[in-house]
């Protein structure tokens, strides 16, 4: 299995603009899991999603973000409109089952200008 | 609001010498997982403890669980320069407070020759 499958790698995008990350989980994992990563605040979790339910979005700042799963192998983050503070790596993460170990992808390097 | 405290947040010593990494918290999970990050990349997986009082050992890294499951400690011996990256501690929560993965903020670790 390739692993955990995000695009872009990079994203440079101007404030106001929509922004949408991708993501393939590993084929059979039950959970899926998007963080953001700042040096100011960590890894925070922003949605996680069970069996293509979204089980827990509290970690999603506000309203301009939204996080879709259509199937088992996509789910997408989107940003509408972005602005400079969403500038961070974002990952997103799969496992088999919910407390089991959590194989991420290598992120996406997101920079709103 | 930090669910999981990491301690401490930076750390640089020299090749030889001994270290502990702290995990705290005031919520008790079903599991605790330990991370590496290396630059670029997205955590990987090092151990995984379950049970209160699990002592699990990686080559010269001690893994313990709290005997209540709330907090966790990495202890590394003799560390060498090849130990350098972000280690983050992560907790699984029980299935009916929402089954999520929290990360703690990281420990940033430099091990100078």
């Amino acid at each position: 299995d390739a692993g955990v499958i995000q695009s872009p790698r990079h994203e440079v995008t101007e404030m106001g603009q929509e922004v949408t990350l991708r993501c393939k989980p590993i084929s059979g994992h039950n959970s899926l899991f998007w963080y953001r990563q700042t040096m100011m605040r960590g890894l925070e979790l922003l949605i996680y999603f069970n069996n293509n339910v979204p089980i827990d979005d509290s970690g999603m700042p506000e309203d301009r973000f939204s996080a879709k799963m259509p199937n088992a192998s996509f789910s997408t983050l989107k940003i509408q409109p972005s602005e400079p503070r969403d500038s961070a790596v974002y990952f997103c993460a799969s496992s088999l089952e919910w407390n089991t170990e959590a194989f991420f992808g290598q992120g996406t390097r997101l920079t709103v200008v | 609001t930090q669910l999981l405290e990491q301690s401490p947040q930076f750390l640089s010593i020299q090749e030889g010498e001994n270290l502990t990494v702290y995990c705290n918290s005031s919520s008790v999970f079903s599991s605790l997982q330990w991370y590496r990050q290396e630059p670029g990349e997205g955590p990987v997986l090092l151990v995984t403890v379950v049970t209160g009082g699990e002592v699990k050992k990686l080559k010269r890294l001690t893994f313990q669980f709290g005997d209540a499951r709330k907090d966790s400690s990495l202890h590394i011996t003799a560390a060498q320069p090849g130990d350098t990256g972000l280690y983050l501690c992560a907790g699984a929560m029980s299935r009916n407070q929402g089954g999520k993965l929290i990360f703690g903020q990281g420990t940033e670790l430099s091990v100078k020759p």
